[in-house]
């Protein structure tokens, strides 16, 4: 089982450009998540997905877009990529129909914005 | 507003026993996480508590006290594949995690 993927694994990508990063996952799980990750600071959500269909903002959703048009997918668009948004992003799932649902993530993307 | 901390980083050696903190103050609570994530992979789940007291889990324990907003992740026996940064994280009243920056912490044999 792959569990949750994403590509690319890395990217440099110069400002103003646009870009989408690919997240599937193969667990069936309802919810699923994008977060970015900074040196010294915690994961923080960008945006989430509780099921197909549907999506909410999280903590740092300006500069983002997502969908989710069935269960595996949720790409996250960066419409216009300035220097801030280079970090290292994370998507995960979670199933949250269970008591425990732990989130799993995915390797990784790591994005240099120049 | 909602805060989980820990500390930066903590050394402690190979064999040893090591404790590793985590006190929030967050909008409701349904649960506390503790996550490992070595540099430059994915974090991984090792642990939840949502009722107070110790949860064991072979090397690994977990610490919740509801009422103080406490949390600690102990390492017990410690090995140099344990070197990686432990992520706590909390279940608010409206589901969502909120994490703490993540303690790393550096075995030395």
């Amino acid at each position: 089982t792959a569990g949750i993927t994403q590509a690319p694994t890395s990217q440099i990508l110069a400002a103003g450009r646009s870009m989408t990063l690919r997240c599937t996952q193969d667990m069936r799980h309802n919810a699923m998540y994008w977060y970015r990750q900074d040196l010294g600071l915690g994961l923080r959500l960008i945006h989430y997905s509780n099921t197909a269909g549907t999506t909410g903002k999280g903590e740092v959703p300006d500069g983002y877009s997502v969908s989710r048009a069935n269960t595996d997918d949720f790409p996250l668009t960066l419409a216009s990529a300035v220097p801030s948004q280079t970090s290292v992003y994370f998507c995960a799932s979670s199933d949250s129909g269970r008591f425990l649902n732990e989130q799993f993530f995915g390797p990784g993307t790591r994005l240099t914005v120049l | 507003g909602q805060n989980i901390d820990q500390p930066t980083e903590m050394t402690a050696t190979e064999g040893a026993i090591v404790q590793i903190n985590c006190t929030y103050q967050t909008s409701g609570f349904n649960g506390l996480f503790w996550y490992q994530q070595h540099a430059g992979e994915a974090p991984t789940f090792l642990s939840y508590n949502v009722l107070d007291g110790l949860e064991e889990k072979g090397r690994f324990s977990s610490f919740l006290s509801r009422s103080k907003g406490y949390s600690y992740l102990l390492l017990k026996e410690l090995q140099m594949k344990d070197s990686a940064s432990y992520l706590c994280a909390v279940l608010d009243s409206n589901y969502q995690l909120i994490w703490g920056a993540g303690t790393k912490l550096i075995i030395k044999p």
